[in-house]
């Protein structure tokens, strides 16, 4: 079935290093991929999303690009914050049926030192 | 718009008792969603619904029931709870499925946290 592998956490980067959280997806068609974040005590919100191959998401400063032939959709920054730390989710979703839904990996917790 | 939101925010159990959880959103979405959030499990789908009076199972969905007797809300049941249960419970919304296919954008709330003693 469809899944979604991610980097263990956690990750702990010093303020302005550069960030890379790994995603790799298993899918028998073409999915679409998805970045949410988690900051602490509160719910998920999307952070970028990619529709179809090649394509890049951003927002933040964040990116990702949607890689076929890796099977890949690894999140990059260039110079984190501290306000960055959260808990990072890769994610796809299939359009199959009307009862389509997302799959999450497991999260990333990003720790980020002053 | 205050989006998605959850009640209670908190709650302690014993077991064997019953609760619901409420989520509710004010963006005229079609499909809801109930998920649990354990630590190293990541996040996952209770039960889901695609629409007003309609409801679905997903990967966990033993122990639990739902309801979409409106539009704009979700209810999760518990029935005779167990420490099992003891978790993050996230609703999430969405519009319905992306243009290009995929499931939309969700919008989550944020969160009940459950302790069954």
């Amino acid at each position: 079935g469809d899944s979604v592998t991610q980097m263990e956490g956690p990750v702990t980067l010093s303020e302005e290093a550069f960030l890379t959280i790994n995603c790799t997806y298993t899918a028998t068609g073409y999915p679409s991929l998805f970045w949410y974040v988690q900051y602490p005590g509160e719910g998920l919100q999307l952070l970028l999303k990619a529709t179809k191959a090649d394509d890049k998401g951003s927002n933040k400063g964040f990116e990702a690009t949607y890689r076929k032939e890796t099977t890949s959709f690894h999140l990059e920054k260039g110079s984190v914050q501290v306000s960055d730390s959260a808990v990072y989710f890769c994610a796809l979703s299939m359009l199959r049926d009307r009862d389509d839904k997302i799959i999450f990996g497991k999260g990333t917790r990003l720790h980020i030192l002053p | 718009n205050a989006g998605v939101t959850q009640t209670p925010k908190f709650r302690v159990l014993k077991t064997g008792q019953s609760m619901t959880l409420l989520c509710a959103q004010d963006m005229n979405h079609e499909y809801m969603y109930w998920y649990r959030q354990d630590p190293g499990m990541g996040l996952r789908l209770i039960h889901y619904s695609v629409g007003e009076g309609t409801t679905a199972k997903g990967e966990v969905p033993d122990g639990y029931n739902v309801s979409r007797l409106k539009k704009q809300n979700f209810l999760l049941g518990l029935e005779s709870a167990a420490p099992s249960q003891t978790s993050v419970y996230f609703c999430a919304s969405s519009y319905g499925q992306g243009p290009v296919g995929g499931t939309d954008t969700q919008y989550f709330g944020p969160g009940t946290r459950l302790t069954v003693l």
